[in-house]
């Protein structure tokens, strides 16, 4: 069984640009998160979609932003780039039962802002 | 708002050398508690759930306990392979998201 998909693997972008990365999740899974990782700050939430309506939402401006579509695969969106936007942005998959329920990460893109 | 304090942030051990890591946590209302194991390079791979005060999980070397406020993570005899950075996180009732510690980073010498 194929695990979750990130791409690109790396990202070098200049601030004041967008950017958009992409996610596949396990096959069968409908719960799609996001999350930040940077050295300072660890793993944070930005936003869970289900079912391609957004369930909850991290503390992040709303130059961040996602979706996700009817086959379950989910984008998520960064505008207006700042250099603190530079982390690892990573993609957890779920059945999305929600309680205590484990999540699959794949390997995350790298944003680098220049 | 929900925290996560994981000690130590590093910790260096024999080959053989057992020893736990700490989560303590602030929830109102746990949903569940996790383990993860984050090698370089990759996203974190799942380790355990634990979901009420008492319960206690295994795999390999690895076991997990959880009391009202902390869980902890016993490593038993470490061979160098289990060298990551070991992740905490919470579930809240009201949440579908997860709220992580900072991570304890394990270096395993041979």
């Amino acid at each position: 069984k194929a695990g979750v998909t990130q791409t690109p693997r790396y990202l070098i972008k200049t601030r004041g640009q967008q950017v958009t990365l992409s996610c596949s999740p396990i096959s069968g899974h409908r719960s799609v998160s996001w999350y930040q990782q940077t050295p300072g700050q660890g793993l944070q939430f930005l936003f869970e979609y289900f079912s391609e309506t957004q369930r909850n939402k991290g503390n992040f401006p709303g130059r961040f932003s996602g979706r996700q579509f009817s086959n379950s695969r989910s984008e998520m969106n960064v505008s207006t780039l700042e250099l603190g936007d530079s982390a690892l942005y990573l993609c957890a998959s779920s059945l999305g039962q929600g309680i205590g329920e484990k999540l699959f990460f794949g390997s995350g893109t790298q944003l680098s802002v220049l | 708002e929900d925290q996560v304090t994981q000690s130590p942030e590093a910790l260096r051990l024999q080959e053989g050398e057992s020893s736990s890591l700490n989560c303590s946590y602030t929830v109102s209302g746990l949903r569940g508690l996790f383990w993860y194991r984050q090698d370089p390079g990759k996203g974190p791979e799942f380790l355990f759930t634990l979901y009420s005060a008492g319960e206690e999980k295994e795999k390999e070397r690895l076991k997990a306990t959880l009391t009202k406020k902390e869980s902890f993570l016993h490593i038993t005899a470490p061979k160098p392979e289990d060298s990551a950075t070991y992740l905490c996180a919470v579930q809240a009732p009201s949440d579908y998201k997860l709220s992580f510690g900072a991570g304890t980073t394990v270096t395993v010498r041979a």
